[in-house]
């Protein structure tokens, strides 16, 4: 299994761009999530999603929108990029079954507006 | 979910155990306590979880106080790979994960 994967690893964008921040998962999990990392700080939860066409905000979802079509994917869509959305993007999976609702993380997207 | 608090950066010797404290006051029953480390911006990974009970893992162990307010990870060897930023959560199993600031370790020689 590749486990949770993202794309692209890097980005640069000027103020106004939009981009999406594409996620997958090979493992079937039901959960999956966005977070942010601002520099010295820890992850800030902006979307997540229970499964397939539902989707709900976490704490910093302003400037972001996600959809989830299929199980597997999750992209992540800036409309006006600002840079205050200058951050390292964390795309994570968790399962549903039994006990543990361990998170699978990916290795992040660093993108840098200005 | 409860929130937690962590010191802020804890240093360990090499070889010897890392004991990482975590305070949950406002823990509710149905809450559990999961660990993760992040290593130098690479994505979270999960070290271990519990409820009540003592738990361990091939990674680390978990204390977790009788009144359930305050837990300790151990990591009993720590090595220079261990250096890392160690978050301790506390939520309801509803999925979403809130990260504090967590404590930074550094293993040293």
């Amino acid at each position: 299994n590749a486990g949770v994967t993202q794309t692209p690893k890097f980005r640069i964008l000027k103020i106004g761009q939009s981009m999406t921040l594409q996620c997958a998962q090979d493992m079937n999990h039901n959960y999956m999530y966005w977070y942010r990392q601002d520099p010295g700080m820890g992850l800030k939860l902006i979307y997540y999603s229970v499964g397939a066409g539902i989707t709900d905000k976490g704490e910093v979802p302003n400037g972001y929108n996600v959809s989830r079509s299929t199980t597997e994917d999750f992209p992540l869509r800036l409309e006006l990029a600002a840079p205050s959305q200058t951050s390292v993007y964390f795309c994570a999976s968790s399962t549903t079954s039994g006990s543990s609702y361990e998170q699978y993380f990916g290795p992040g997207t660093r993108l840098t507006v200005t | 979910d409860a929130k937690t608090t962590q010191p802020p950066s804890m240093d360990c010797a090499e070889g010897r155990a890392a004991n990482l404290p975590c305070n949950h006051s406002t823990i509710s029953g149905n809450e559990y306590v999961y660990w993760y480390r992040q290593i130098h911006s690479q994505g979270p990974q999960y070290i271990i979880h519990g409820l009540k009970n003592n738990e361990t893992n091939e990674m680390a162990s978990l204390i977790i106080t009788e009144d359930r307010k305050s837990s300790t990870l151990i990591l009993p060897h720590a090595t220079l790979r261990d250096t890392a930023v160690y978050y301790c959560i506390v939520h309801n199993q509803g999925g979403k994960l809130i990260f504090g600031q967590g404590t930074e370790l550094s293993v040293k020689p």
